[in-house]
């Protein structure tokens, strides 16, 4: 079954950190460009992160950049989203999703930034 | 960076209706563009990529049209299902972004 399953959300304190993952399945991971998404309540869709097939070429958005590090194995199909001194602003449902215009996604995983 | 503007933010249509939603780019983008179909707490669904193809599995009442800076996304009869928020998203360059979304809502 082709699908993309996102882990690794929950509650962190402003500053503190947490490793989002995202787990593909029945398809070619190592073939497509992956992405992290997020979408903060009751808001539009934000385009986070982008990593190439091979991990040579990582792209951010500017709100998180040097904050946030994009990864991925393909032996393990799997991508990575690790973020620091989060912020309440990071608050969301994080996506993960396959290639530039994104036609798998996750279900998503919730990440609430509160003291 | 590129910025997507959706109009309207939100639609007032009834069963059958032909709905057409805009998004407009700050800069040239040429066909890079998609459209998602996002229903309340269930990730976004690709309807449209390059501007005009349709996503395998949409229905053909979706098409999609433009290029340059200005497209457009139709949905030539409305169904109970279509009832949604849509974004559209440039990938012509980094950082790829997303229109603010247009609700449709039932008249």
């Amino acid at each position: 079954q082709v699908q993309l399953v996102e882990s690794g959300g929950g509650l962190v304190k402003p500053g503190g950190s947490l490793r989002l993952s995202c787990a593909a399945s029945g398809f070619s991971f190592s073939d497509y460009y992956m992405s992290w998404i997020r979408q903060a309540p009751g808001k539009g869709l934000e385009w986070v992160s982008c990593i190439s097939s091979s991990g040579s070429s990582i792209y951010y958005a500017d709100s998180v950049k040097g904050r946030f590090t994009i990864s991925r194995d393909n032996a393990k199909n799997s991508l990575y989203l690790q973020m620091n001194s989060l912020r309440a602003e990071d608050t969301a449902v994080y996506y993960c999703a396959r290639y530039w215009y994104f036609d798998l996604w996750g279900r998503g995983t919730l990440v609430t930034v509160s003291s | 960076d590129i910025q997507m503007t959706q109009s309207p933010s939100t639609l007032s249509a009834s069963v059958g209706d032909r709905v057409t939603i805009t998004c407009r780019a700050s800069q040239t983008i040429s066909s890079w563009l998609a459209w998602y179909q996002q229903k309340p707490g269930k990730a976004p669904k690709l309807l449209i990529y390059k501007a005009s193809t349709l996503e395998s599995g949409v229905p053909s009442r979706f098409s999609g049209s433009g290029s340059g800076t200005e497209f457009t996304l139709t949905i030539s009869s409305l169904q109970p299902d279509d009832f949604a928020t849509y974004y559209c998203q440039q990938y012509n360059s980094y950082p790829w972004t997303f229109g603010q979304g247009t609700k449709v809502e039932i008249k």
